[in-house]
């Protein structure tokens, strides 16, 4: 059973525009949460975290909220760029470790 | 520094054959990761090591998978024999610290498809 699922395969945004992504969770350990960046032909890269002490993490043009009561997260790129296009992976971790558990990611295209 | 370094990046090989995934993590990292891709599971943890040893291999699916660190530059994943299932992207990571807010760098990756 998947412990952290991103239930939309791939998004389309229109350059300029906001993206969001959604990202869900079951195990109520988890207790950190981050976002990777994915392009094609290449590893994943950290994108931004936040700490289940937030609710609001912000770096630029990104943010991601977290809804502890929910179990649910999500990635807001405002404004969107083409740039932006890529697979995004939402991950959790549990008890400060670094073990972590990814979802199965939301391509994201983001068009001129 | 260069970076998380696997290789090969492609591997074709046939149902049964040995495989060696290769992995050079980032120097001074104490912790390193292999991860497998695939379209069903999305992105998994197979294993990790701290110092060379592994901590967790909850996350490798069968005996025939094996993975070693012997040395803190170098670490390899094996599947021996391998199947068609195996087919998918492997990554290794690796991090300065073991805490959640320790980053992982990732490698770009091994492309592994066996037919």
């Amino acid at each position: 059973d998947q412990q952290v699922k991103q239930n939309s395969p791939s998004l389309s945004v229109q350059e300029g525009r906001i993206s969001i992504l959604n990202c869900d969770y079951t195990n109520s350990m988890f207790d950190y949460f981050l976002w990777y960046k994915k392009y094609p032909a290449e590893g994943p890269t950290f994108l931004i975290s936040i700490s289940s002490i937030k609710d609001k993490n912000e770096d630029g043009r990104f943010t991601v909220f977290l809804n502890k009561s929910a179990k649910h997260l999500s990635l807001h790129i405002v404004p969107s760029q083409p740039g932006d296009s890529a697979v995004y992976f939402c991950a959790a971790s549990g008890n400060a470790g670094n073990m972590l558990t990814f979802g199965g990611g939301t391509r994201l295209m983001v068009k001129p | 520094d260069a970076g998380v370094i696997q290789s090969p990046r492609h591997e074709v090989t046939e149902m049964g054959q040995e495989v060696t995934l290769r992995c050079k993590p980032i120097s001074g990292h104490d912790y390193l990761f292999w991860y497998r891709q695939t379209m069903m599971r999305g992105l998994e943890l197979l294993i990790y090591f701290n110092n060379n040893v592994p901590i967790d291999d909850s996350g490798m699916p069968e005996d025939r998978f094996s993975a070693k660190m012997p040395n803190a530059s170098f670490s390899t994943l094996k599947i021996q024999p391998s199947e068609p299932r195996d087919s998918a992207v492997y990554f290794c990571a690796s991090s300065l610290g073991g805490r959640a807010y320790d980053e992982q760098f990732f490698g770009p990756g091994t492309r592994l498809t066996v037919l």
